[in-house]
């Protein structure tokens, strides 16, 4: 069984801080990671796609790397903003599955207070 | 707006009764599935569709039954068999290949009474 692994579980930051998550993942047979934002009470949305060893992904304050060799991936939040709160959730897909399923980390809560 | 509707919000199971999860989108996707959440653990799959009129055992399947009969509807049942249904419940669907995101709805809570 795979093994999809985020750390930490949760976080409080202030404002205006600067964060990073870990997701970590199988690192042989690697095909693509997802990373979503999962803001309460709405659904998770599609941050970025990853697929390429030392893949580096922006929007905005968020950034993503990627480490396929070693099966990591890290999310950076620079200058957090109360708006970040949310769960931050990597899905990494399993290519053996030969359905290329999804294998879900369990996820970091960020709450950023103001 | 195009999107995934899943219904209703909260729900409440008697013991030995089955209770049906409404999942429908307007996105034109052929992949949809079904997840679960609980405490302290990342979503696992229940069941997943590809294509009208056909889907697969997730992970987790047993003590759940789904139908696939219009591209748009993908309704999962969770039935008296399912002996520990209290959890969150994430419906998506995906366009294409498979390193394409997953769009979700917002989810339904189930509670057994």
């Amino acid at each position: 069984i795979l093994n999809v692994e985020q750390s930490p579980q949760s976080l409080h930051v202030q404002e205006g801080d600067s964060t990073n998550f870990t997701c970590s993942f199988p690192s042989s047979n690697f095909y693509a990671l997802h990373w979503y934002r999962w803001e309460t009470a709405k659904s998770p949305e599609a941050l970025f796609v990853m697929t390429l060893n030392g893949d580096e992904k922006k929007k905005g304050r968020i950034s993503a790397t990627l480490n396929t060799k070693e099966g990591y991936s890290y999310l950076y939040i620079k200058g957090s903003q109360p708006e970040d709160s949310a769960t931050y959730l990597c899905a990494f897909i399993d290519p053996t599955s030969g359905t290329y399923k999804y294998i879900f980390g369990t996820g970091t809560r960020l709450k950023v207070l103001a | 707006d195009g999107g995934i509707t899943q219904s209703p919000k909260y729900l409440f199971r008697k013991e030995g009764q089955n209770v049906t999860l409404s999942c429908e989108q307007n996105l034109n996707h052929d992949a949809m599935y079904w997840y679960r959440q609980d405490p302290g653990q990342g979503l696992r799959l229940i069941y997943y569709s590809q294509i009208v009129n056909d889907f697969q055992k997730g992970d987790i399947a047993e003590g759940y039954s789904v139908s696939r009969e219009k591209k748009e509807s993908f309704p999962l049942t969770v039935t008296s068999a399912q002996k520990n249904p209290t959890a969150f419940y994430l419906c998506a669907s995906r366009e294409g290949i498979a390193k394409n995101i997953q769009y979700f709805g917002a989810g339904t809570r189930l509670s057994v009474l």
